[in-house]
């Protein structure tokens, strides 16, 4: 069985500031790792994703993360902060066998101005 | 850029009415799911459906639902005897080819159910 812990259900920063947003993962199998983010009153929208290879990730909005076998963990990161990016994040892993995504709790990501 | 599309954005229903909800997957997805969203809740799998059956169901997906790809383009979710806890946001998503996969679904922007 796979699941996802998102530590932090609200996160708040500077404008300006390093956004981190934790993630970490449980899987039986090697997973497929994925970070969403949701617009208030919006549909899912990727970010990024990790299957194989290359495991720093760069994704869309200057967001990046980087698996870490041996942390099982999938942290997402952002250098610099904009108000733009307050939404729900969320961290979800697959079963590269089936495609079925299981979705962390999210996290709440708030800029300060 | 082909996307998942989903029907209503917003349904309003009493409670006990059925309700169907409809999305129009990726068309050459071969993997469709259901999702759900709480107010202020994680999102939730319900269901998934691979070569014209269910290939796994939550607990959460109990006989009040169903599923169905009724004319090779649409897939829709019954609920049949709606309830107050019903209420939420339903996401569908489409993911899988035939010489493929990346692991990525693609969801539709979700269909938002009010129970009464």
């Amino acid at each position: 069985a796979q699941s996802v812990t998102q530590l932090g259900s609200h996160v708040s920063v500077s404008e300006g500031a390093l956004v981190l947003l934790r993630c970490n993962y449980s899987s039986s199998v090697p997973p497929y790792l994925f970070w969403y983010v949701q617009y208030p009153n919006q549909g899912l929208q990727l970010l990024l994703k990790y299957t194989t290879g290359a495991t720093l990730v760069k994704g869309i909005n200057g967001f990046e993360a980087e698996f870490k076998k041996s942390e099982t963990s999938f942290h997402l990161t952002k250098p610099s902060a904009h108000m733009s990016d307050a939404a729900e994040y969320f961290c979800a892993v697959s079963d590269p066998r089936d495609d079925k995504i299981i979705f962390g709790k999210g996290t709440r990501l708030h800029i300060l101005p | 850029e082909p996307e998942v599309t989903q029907t209503p954005s917003h349904q309003v229903t009493q409670m006990g009415q059925e309700v169907i909800l409809r999305c129009v997957p990726i068309s050459n997805h071969l993997y469709f799911y259901w999702y759900r969203q709480i107010l202020g809740q994680k999102v939730e799998f319900l269901v998934s459906f691979y070569n014209n059956e269910i290939s796994e169901k939550s607990e959460i997906f109990d006989d009040q639902f169903s599923v169905e790809r009724p004319d090779g383009s649409n897939f829709t979710l019954k609920i049949r005897s709606t309830k107050l806890e019903d209420s939420a946001m339903y996401f569908c998503a489409s993911g899988g080819v035939a010489s493929g996969g990346s692991g990525e679904l693609f969801f539709g922007e979700g269909s938002r159910l009010t129970v009464l």
